[in-house]
């Protein structure tokens, strides 16, 4: 089954709202990185997460691990024409990554 | 421009054919894994190779196969293509195969078995 989810799978925003996409794991992770696709593309590496309760920003990204090591999110501000795209996060359970099943962001101007 | 290579961009397949995705990068890397991508199931691995010689299965292994005779090409094959393969491959690499590493993408190969 999936390891890990994430939610919502679609999101429809206006330009200059906030978007936030969550993951779980069932299991605890070791690290969590996140993944931007754009429509048509390949996914390109954001971050990576390590430490318990991390947070970490890119300019109008927010990413934290929880302090369980099970769960993540990724917070966008004031969302732009330029976000729009799928967004993945990997969590690595020890010995392999699993990737959630993506947020599609699709940003309205 | 130093990065991943897959050919072809797209294909579109009878079932029962054999099939070949190339793939070729030029960063050196020693890891390279072959994902698929399907509508509301995210990236799922298919195989992996973690040096030169060496590969492994992932989570969806079955009805594909992969080399890795050096360290630049990662070819996956489909023995004999069914419809459930249809999907979007994706081939990446990492430096060494830690899981604490960056995975570097290719453009993908849209794959249609009919």
């Amino acid at each position: 089954g999936q390891q890990v989810m994430q939610i919502p799978q679609y999101q429809h925003v206006q330009e200059g709202e906030d978007f936030t996409t969550y993951c779980n794991s069932s299991t605890t992770l070791s690290n969590i990185q996140w993944y931007k696709q754009r429509p048509g593309g390949h996914p390109v590496f954001l971050i990576q997460l390590v430490k318990s309760g991390e947070v970490k920003k890119q300019k109008r990204l927010t990413f934290q691990f929880g302090e369980a090591k099970k769960n993540s999110s990724l917070h966008i501000t004031a969302t732009q024409t330029t976000d729009v795209g799928t967004y993945f996060c990997a969590g690595n359970t020890g010995n392999q990554f699993y990737f959630g099943t993506g947020t599609s962001l699709t940003v309205i101007p | 421009i130093a990065g991943i290579t897959q050919a072809p961009t797209s294909q579109i397949l009878a079932a029962g054919r054999r099939m070949t995705l190339r793939c070729t990068q030029d960063m050196r890397h020693n890891a390279m894994y072959w994902y698929r991508q399907d509508l509301g199931l995210g990236l799922r691995l298919i195989h992996y190779s973690n040096t030169a010689g060496t590969t492994g299965k992932g989570e969806v292994p079955d009805g594909y196969s992969v080399s890795r005779a050096n360290t630049d090409d990662f070819p996956l094959t489909l023995a004999s293509a069914v419809p459930s393969q249809t999907s979007v491959y994706f081939c990446a690499s990492s430096e060494e195969g830690f899981t604490n590493e960056k995975l570097f993408f290719g453009s993908g190969t849209q794959l249609s078995v009919l």
